[in-house]
């Protein structure tokens, strides 16, 4: 049962537009939310990251929304580059388990920006 | 420069053969952990450290087996029993795993494990 869910497996856009990526996720106990970004066979890297307490965090060209009602965020890439072109992976944290603030990550998105 | 290491990036394992995946950190990290990552899945964690000399199993523990002697070391050890071994094992270390915010996760660069 995945409780982090990225149902969007691919996503292509021009270059210059807006990228959405979407993220559900079905614990309310998650507090925290990651998206990461992975290129071909490098580790993921952090991009941004937004606490439940907010609903919008941004930085640069990246923007993430957090719906908690929905159990949804999504993260915006505006404007879109060839060099955006990664999978991007949505995490969610809280104490679901024990002691450890548990990440699930969920099964990625492959973004293609097309020039 | 700090991060993480991985070694070795592509590793070969015949049937019956334990391998060892090899770990190491230099950002003074406390916590460590191990995922495997499958085709159109999510990271799956395997293991996790909070403390020198001290682990967790995680969600697909069965098959692995891990030390941490060292603070900046976090060895894997894929075992024969271990059925379906083939697969992409990323290592990452947080400064806290157990703190309020999720502590950003800080990863390796992957080695990828192929059966003969």
């Amino acid at each position: 049962d995945q409780q982090v869910k990225q149902n969007s497996p691919s996503l292509s856009v021009q270059e210059g537009r807006i990228s959405i990526l979407n993220c559900d996720y079905t614990n309310s106990m998650f507090d925290y939310f990651l998206w990461y970004k992975k290129y071909p066979a490098e580790g993921p890297t952090f991009l941004i990251s937004i606490s439940s307490i907010k609903d919008k965090n941004e930085d640069g060209r990246f923007t993430v929304f957090l719906n908690k009602s929905a159990k949804h965020l999504s993260l915006h890439i505006v404007p879109s580059q060839p060099g955006d072109s990664a999978v991007y992976f949505c995490a969610a944290s809280g104490r679901v388990a024990t002691s450890y603030d548990k990440v699930i990550f969920g099964p990625g998105t492959s973004l293609s920006v097309i020039p | 420069d700090g991060g993480i290491t991985q070694s070795p990036k592509y590793l070969f394992r015949k049937e019956g053969q334990n391998v060892t995946l090899s770990c190491e950190q230099n950002l003074n990290h406390d916590a460590m952990y191990w995922y495997r990552q499958d085709p159109g899945q999510g990271l799956r964690l395997i293991y996790y450290s909070q403390i020198v000399n001290d682990f967790q199993k995680g969600d697909i523990a069965e098959g692995y087996s891990v030390s941490r002697e060292k603070k900046e070391s976090f060895p894997l050890t894929v075992t024969s029993a271990q059925k379906n071994p083939t697969a992409f094992y990323l290592c990452a270390s947080s400064i806290d795993p157990a703190g309020s915010f999720g502590e950003t996760q800080y990863f390796g660069p992957g080695t990828r494990l192929l059966v003969l």
